[in-house]
């Protein structure tokens, strides 16, 4: 199994341009995570869905941020227009929801810089 | 709310000796898994080990245990036979056993292991 894929690995950008950021889940996993890493905040959740569905966006940081996931194996995160605030280390996950406990299976992250 | 607390932000150790990492949490739901990640400075999250609530035994993963104390709220990480490549961001996380598929994060202790 590939594991998580995220692309780009690195996107330097300046402000006011969109960002779009990809992830392709592991195949057969069903949740999808959205993190975002910084030195001061650390891991902070932005949105997660569960068969493609958005269920919790409450981390999403303003309306400048969206996800989408339009099918088991594609979700993306665009911020528009980006700040140079928004520059951090971005991973997407996913894991198989069960009743029991769901490892959480994490990409290589984006790491983003908007100056 | 819920929450995870690693009070040590760095730690030392020297190489092939034990450290002990600390991890203290604050959740209301009686079954809920505890976890280990482990991020290199490849960034990449890697689990390290996890601990179901309702289990009394503690986990334990060739070289790597935990001290799981539920009364007191406690989920230490231990580290026997420390190798070069243990050194890493390591974050402490809880998921609670519910619908809410959320993992809280601590916001890690970085552990340098020393030749």
């Amino acid at each position: 199994d590939a594991g998580v894929i995220q692309s780009p690995r690195h996107e330097v950008t300046e402000m006011g341009q969109e960002v779009t950021l990809r992830c392709k889940p592991i195949s057969g996993h069903n949740s999808l995570f959205w993190y975002r890493q910084t030195m001061m905040r650390g891991l902070e959740l932005l949105i997660y869905f569960n068969n493609n569905v958005p269920i919790d966006d409450s981390g999403m940081p303003e309306d400048r941020f969206s996800a989408k996931m339009p099918n088991a194996s594609f979700s993306t995160l665009k911020i528009q227009p980006s700040e140079p605030r928004d520059s951090a280390v971005y991973f997407c996950a996913s894991s198989f929801a069960r009743t029991s406990y769901n490892e959480q299976f994490f990409g290589p992250g984006t790491r983003l810089t908007v100056l | 709310a819920q929450t995870v607390t690693q009070s040590q932000p760095e730690m030392s150790v020297q190489e092939a000796e034990t450290v002990t990492l600390s991890c203290t949490y604050d959740t209301s739901e009686s079954n809920y898994y505890l976890f280990w990640y482990k991020q290199p400075p490849s960034r990449q999250m890697i689990l390290v080990i996890r601990q179901e609530a309702y289990k009394q035994q503690n986990a334990t993963e060739n070289r790597f245990s935990v001290n799981f104390q539920k009364a007191a709220k406690s989920f230490s990480l231990k580290i026997s036979d420390s190798q070069l490549g243990d050194t890493a961001m390591y974050f402490c996380a809880c998921l609670n056993a519910g619908n809410n598929r959320k993992l809280i994060w601590g916001l890690g202790t970085s552990l340098a292991v020393n030749p």
